[in-house]
């Protein structure tokens, strides 16, 4: 059971926009950024959005990230078939002596 | 660039120690970089397991705490993990990462499989 909550599944054509939900509370979304990860299996996740809405270095410009309140979305614009992966998102949880959680990731097909 | 390899046992008897290292190359190791474990259950998410910095400060996972010690050779330039006490539900893909900047963890180790069986 994860702490933040993300939808199993999403799904999109190619050249769509879709957009990946992830919830938490007060003690981790609504008091820190939130990162998100893409995730090929068999490969290194990798970074696509950290600070909310900030895109590391080589990340499109069709990724971008929002948080509002205890939620954060990842929308991801121009829909491409290489976008087919797994995507995670991240946040530093206050509770107990403070850790970082995780959604427990979002499964994205490219129809 | 920085790069990360894990190295370690793939296969694990319950109630063994797990013992991975995380080679780091391109990279000081004594950078101000936080340097951490991550693992991923077979159909599950992504779990934090902690991070180390190059003095020795570290931050465990309080769930995993009791059972975690992270160390980091700096002759090597490499750091490493230990979890004690293992059962079937630490059989995961353990990941290497590092955070230059806070808990944003910019780069990962392709990750290693660790089974625990009897």
């Amino acid at each position: 059971q994860s702490v933040l909550t993300q939808p199993p599944s999403a799904s999109g054509t190619p050249g769509q926009r879709v957009t990946i939900s992830c919830s938490g509370s007060s003690s981790n979304i609504g008091s820190n950024a939130v990162n998100w990860y893409q995730h090929l299996p068999g490969t290194a996740p990798k970074l696509l959005i950290y600070s909310n809405n900030q895109r590391p270095s080589g990340v499109p410009d069709r990724f971008s990230g929002s948080k509002s309140g205890t939620s954060a979305s990842l929308a991801i614009s121009g829909l491409q078939s290489e976008d087919e992966a797994d995507y995670h998102c991240a946040t530093w949880d206050d509770s107990l002596s403070g850790l970082l959680v995780f959604g427990g990731g979002t499964k994205l097909t490219v129809l | 660039q920085v790069q990360l390899q894990e190295s370690g046992p793939g296969l694990l008897k319950p109630s063994d120690t797990l013992s991975l290292t995380c080679a780091v190359t391109g990279y000081s190791i004594i950078s101000s970089n936080w340097w951490g474990w991550l693992r991923q259950p077979p159909g599950k998410g992504l779990e934090w397991i902690g991070y180390i910095y190059f003095n020795g400060k570290t931050k465990y996972n309080p769930s995993l705490k009791s059972r975690v010690t992270m160390s980091v050779d700096t002759s090597k330039n490499q750091f490493s993990l230990k979890l004690s006490s293992v059962t079937a539900l630490d059989t995961a893909v353990y990941y290497c990462a590092t955070a230059s900047v806070g808990y944003n963890f910019d780069k990962w180790g392709q990750g290693t499989l660790v089974t625990v069986s009897s």
